[in-house]
């Protein structure tokens, strides 16, 4: 299985909304709703934003938000603030596998 | 509190083996989905392998360059994962870490540093 496709940086100024996509296929993204989402800041351990496409878990802020349309899912980040920078990946399940995205660089202008 | 303590990170030569641990607390392993996940210098995340939980067979899978050198096991007993690493590369130098998702949460372990060098 190849990993999944996201664009290597996204940006925004603070209070304005970034999309960051991801694309698998008919057999990962396409097929199953397992999908998650997470944050890394520099040096730190993955955070979880994301789970099952468009769940958040408890403590995440509503800002961050999920969904998915074919092949492809989408975390949108509103009301940018100073603190979402950071490197976001999406990751899915895929029967034998598990995939990650390459990840992308989000850069709060 | 879920807690993922993990250890076993070393420096070792091309050729050689290595065996990490996951130790959990407050969190039963054979409930749950285990994965070992690593992130080499300045890279991207990359799936390593998992075993599922007992409910679902307990069968074990590996991501494609990690098949026949990795084994992941776990011991019910002292409630901790296990990564053993063969036949190890240079490429195989990265930071490894224990994960788990469940349906509301994400828990992972600090991470362990696995730097293969002559």
């Amino acid at each position: 299985q190849s990993a999944l496709t996201q664009p290597p940086s996204a940006s925004g100024s603070p209070g304005q909304s970034v999309t960051i996509s991801c694309t698998g296929s008919s057999s990962d993204v396409g097929r199953y709703n397992y999908v998650s989402w997470y944050q890394q800041h520099p040096g730190k351990v993955p955070k979880l934003v994301i789970l099952e496409v468009t769940k958040r878990p408890s403590g995440v802020p509503d800002r961050f938000s999920g969904s998915k349309s074919g092949n492809t899912a989408y975390l949108t980040v509103s009301g940018l603030q100073a603190e979402d920078e950071a490197d976001y990946y999406c990751s899915a399940y895929a029967g034998s596998d598990n995939l990650f995205g390459g990840g992308t660089k989000l850069t709060v202008l | 509190e879920v807690q993922l303590v993990q250890s076993g990170g070393a420096l070792v030569k091309p050729g050689g083996s290595l065996r990490l641990s996951c130790a959990a607390s407050d969190f039963i392993l054979r409930n749950a989905w285990m994965h070992w996940v690593r992130q080499a210098p300045g890279q991207g995340l990359e799936w390593v392998g998992r075993i599922k939980r007992d409910a679902d067979g307990g069968t074990i899978d590996y991501a494609a360059p990690m098949k026949g050198r990795f084994t992941i096991s776990r011991d019910d007993s002292e409630n901790t994962l296990y990564l053993q690493m063969n036949s190890l590369r240079t490429e195989d130098t990265a930071v490894y870490y224990c994960a788990t998702e469940t349906d509301t949460a994400a828990y992972w372990g600090q991470g362990t540093l696995v730097t293969v060098s002559s």
